[in-house]
């Protein structure tokens, strides 16, 4: 298997734009996490999904933040409009059920001037 | 409250072992995770224990487990400086996501 696949694997924009995220989680893996990862606050979760559904949303930390998740083989996170302190590492996740290992992508290094 | 805590830094030297300790908080946790994040790169699976279980050794690894005191350790043998990386230690609550620590820099010097 590929793994789960980010792209793109690094964005830089300018504070106001449109940023979105892609995830393609592992084939057969029912659940799908985003992460955010900062050296101030470490690794924290986002939101994930089951079965295509989030479940749980409140580490995404204001409405500038939205995730979709429209089939088992996609996921999206964006941000709008973005701003210099969401400058990250952005990292999906995929499990086969929600309380099961999980398989981390590569990230998304976001710099936002 | 749900947290997952470990020392931030450990330093040590080339050949001798590490420990990396971690406290949890939830007993209906299943499995416990180490994962490993090498500079510039994801999180990997390291190793996992079972929560019926007090040890596990794989190679240099070693994972201990005391469910009374809810810690768990990770011993890395002979430690060479491809260890240095962050070390998340991650407990399973039931129908629930993983919760991950804060993560430990390992730092190996030769």
């Amino acid at each position: 298997d590929a793994g789960v696949i980010q792209s793109p694997r690094h964005e830089v924009t300018e504070m106001g734009q449109e940023v979105t995220l892609r995830c393609k989680p592992i084939s057969g893996h029912n659940s799908l996490f985003w992460y955010r990862q900062t050296m101030m606050r470490g690794l924290e979760l986002l939101i994930y999904f089951n079965n295509n559904v989030p479940i749980d949303d409140s580490g995404m930390p204001e409405d500038r933040f939205s995730a979709k998740m429209p089939n088992a083989s996609f996921s999206t996170l964006k941000i709008q409009p973005s701003e210099p302190r969401d400058s990250a590492v952005y990292f999906c996740a995929s499990s086969r059920d929600r309380a099961e290992t999980q398989y981390f992508g590569p990230g998304t290094r976001l710099l936002v001037l | 409250g749900e947290d997952v805590e470990q020392s931030l830094f450990l330093s040590v030297r080339e050949g001798d072992s590490s420990v990396i300790n971690c406290t949890y908080t939830d007993s209906s946790s299943t499995y416990l995770y180490w994962y490993k994040q090498e500079p510039g790169a994801g999180l990997q699976l390291l190793t996992y224990i079972f929560s019926n279980m007090d040890m596990k050794q794989d190679q240099r690894l070693t994972v201990l487990l005391n469910k009374k005191d809810k810690h768990l350790s990770l011993r890395i043998a002979d430690t060479q400086t491809g260890d240095s990386a962050i070390y998340f230690c991650a407990e399973s609550p039931a129908g629930t996501a993983l919760i991950f620590g804060k993560g430990t820099t390992l730092s190996v010097s030769s």
